[in-house]
C-alpha cells in the first residue's frame, strides 16, 4: 500500500541555516504530493505541492521537487527564520490523503 | 481554497461525556473528512463524510464512538462519545478534493483534553 517516510525531528537550525528535511514515498500509480505545515497551536496549512514528475512547489521560500526516479519529495529552503519552527508533514494522495509522521523544525535565533 | 471553522476550538471535558465538534465550510464541498492528531503525532484518519450517504470509518473507529453527522454540502458534526482520556487529540476537518484539485484543506482543530 501507499506510505509516506520522513526523516525523523526534531530538527533544531540556527537563523539563516539550510534546511532540508527528507521525504520519500511508496505508491502505486502517479499520486500528487505535498507539504503540509503545522505551526503552533494551529491546524494544517498546505506549504506546496506537487502533481506530477520533475514538478516543483515552491511557497514562502521552500521549494520541493518530484523525483519519481528516487520517489522522494524533499523539502527544502535556503535561509530559515524563527518563524518557520513548525511541524512540516509530507503527504500523498492516493486515494486518500496519507501522511508522513512529520517532523518538528526549531529554529533559533 | 476552501475557508474551514472549528467550534469549539478547544475543550476541557470530563470522562464519561460526549463532546460534539462542529465544522463550517465556506462553500459547497463534496467531500469532508474528520481526522485525530493524537499528542505529538501524526494525522490518523477517523472517517470520511459525503452528504447524503452515511459517513465511511477507517479501521478501528466506530460509529457508536464517533458518530457523524452531514446534513448539507457545508456542515458536518464529529461527536465523541463516551469519552476518556486517551482520547486526548486535536481533532481536525478537512475537505477536498475536488473536481478540479487533488488538494485537501484544514480547518484550525478542536484542542480536546479529557480529565
Amino acid at each position: 500500500g501507499n506510505s509516506v517516510t520522513q526523516m525523523e525531528g526534531p530538527v533544531t537550525l540556527s537563523e539563516e541555516a539550510f534546511l532540508t528535511i527528507n521525504c520519500t514515498y511508496t505508491a502505486t500509480g502517479y499520486p500528487s504530493l505535498f507539504w503540509y505545515v503545522q505551526y503552533p497551536g494551529e491546524g494544517l496549512q498546505l506549504l506546496l505541492k506537487a502533481t506530477k514528475a520533475d514538478d516543483k512547489g515552491s511557497n514562502k521560500g521552500f521549494e520541493a521537487t518530484y523525483r519519481k526516479e528516487t520517489t522522494s519529495f524533499h523539502l527544502e529552503k535556503g535561509s530559515v527564520q524563527v518563524s518557520d519552527s513548525a511541524v512540516y508533514f509530507c503527504a500523498l494522495q492516493g486515494g486518500k490523503l496519507i501522511f508522513g509522521q512529520g517532523t518538528e523544525l526549531s529554529v533559533k535565533p | 481554497s476552501a475557508v474551514i471553522s472549528q467550534k469549539p476550538s478547544r475543550d476541557i471535558c470530563q470522562r464519561g461525556t460526549s463532546l460534539t465538534i462542529q465544522c463550517q465550510v465556506d462553500s459547497q464541498v463534496t467531500m469532508m473528512f474528520w481526522y485525530r492528531q493524537q499528542p505529538g503525532q501524526s494525522l490518523t484518519l477517523i472517517a470520511t463524510a459525503n452528504q447524503g450517504s452515511e459517513a465511511t470509518y477507517e479501521s478501528g473507529f466506530v460509529i457508536d464512538k464517533f458518530p457523524i453527522s452531514r446534513p448539507n454540502l457545508t456542515f458536518s458534526t464529529l461527536t465523541v462519545s463516551n469519552m476518556s482520556p486517551e482520547d486526548s487529540s486535536i481533532y481536525l476537518c478537512s475537505v477536498g478534493p475536488g473536481t478540479d484539485t487533488d488538494t485537501q484543506y484544514f480547518g484550525p482543530g478542536t484542542r480536546l483534553t479529557v480529565l
